[in-house]
């Protein structure tokens, strides 16, 4: 069974440019999470959806946007970069089912680095 | 608001010891789970181990275990028999039915041969 997939892996921009990163889930898994990684931040939540709706946002200025298609896979765009956009940014996929509740692991993308220049 | 608190920054360990990860946690909801991922330098999140605020026994997987202590709130994961494909950085997290982690400032664990 494939893993979580992000691309690209690495993407290098300049201040005030926008840029979309996508991540396809396991097949079958119906929710998708990003989160954002930096040194100073640490790991934090950006967005969930479920089926094509945003369910779940974090705190993040509404430059952060998302979108999750049909088939599951999810976007995320950040508009008008600015250097402290720069991060890893993670994908994260679950089933979603009633079963697992609170217990329903996130398994994670090899993330995308984004870089601000 | 849900909180994870992770005291350690870094740690070291000889190879083939046990280590002890420190988490605690804060949270209002009733039902909640408890989670360790492993971030090795190439920075994927790998999950090791998963507990449930009801579940009456410690969760165990292979060399990794969790020391649940609901009434303190804590959920310190245990590494059997270290190995130095075990150095990374660990991240404790905590989740409520709303599908979002809320993740630890994290530890590094650094295993010596």
């Amino acid at each position: 069974k494939a893993g979580v997939t992000q691309t690209p892996r690495y993407l290098i921009k300049t201040r005030g440019q926008q840029v979309t990163l996508s991540c396809s889930p396991i097949s079958g898994h119906r929710s998708v999470s990003w989160y954002q990684q930096t040194p100073g931040q640490g790991l934090q939540f950006l967005f969930e959806y479920f089926s094509e709706t945003q369910r779940n946002k974090g705190n993040f200025p509404g430059r952060f946007s998302g979108r999750q298609f049909s088939n599951s896979r999810s976007e995320m765009n950040v508009s008008t970069l600015e250097l402290g956009d720069s991060a890893l940014y993670l994908c994260a996929s679950s089933r979603d089912t009633e079963l697992a509740g609170v217990g329903d692991e996130q398994f994670f993308g090899p993330g995308t680095r984004l870089t601000v220049l | 608001a849900q909180k994870i608190t992770q005291t350690q920054p870094g740690m070291f360990v000889q190879e083939k010891e046990a280590v002890t990860l420190d988490c605690t946690y804060d949270t209002s909801d009733p039902s909640y789970g408890l989670f360790w991922y492993k971030q090795p330098s190439s920075g994927e999140m790998i999950f090791l181990i998963y507990q449930g605020s009801y579940d009456q026994q410690n969760a165990t997987e292979g060399r990794y275990s969790l020391n649940f202590q609901k009434a303190r709130k804590s959920a310190n994961l245990v590494i059997s028999a270290s190995q130095l494909g075990d150095s990374a950085m660990y991240f404790c997290a905590i989740s409520s039915n709303t599908g979002k982690l809320i993740f630890g400032q994290g530890t590094t664990l650094q295993v010596k041969p």
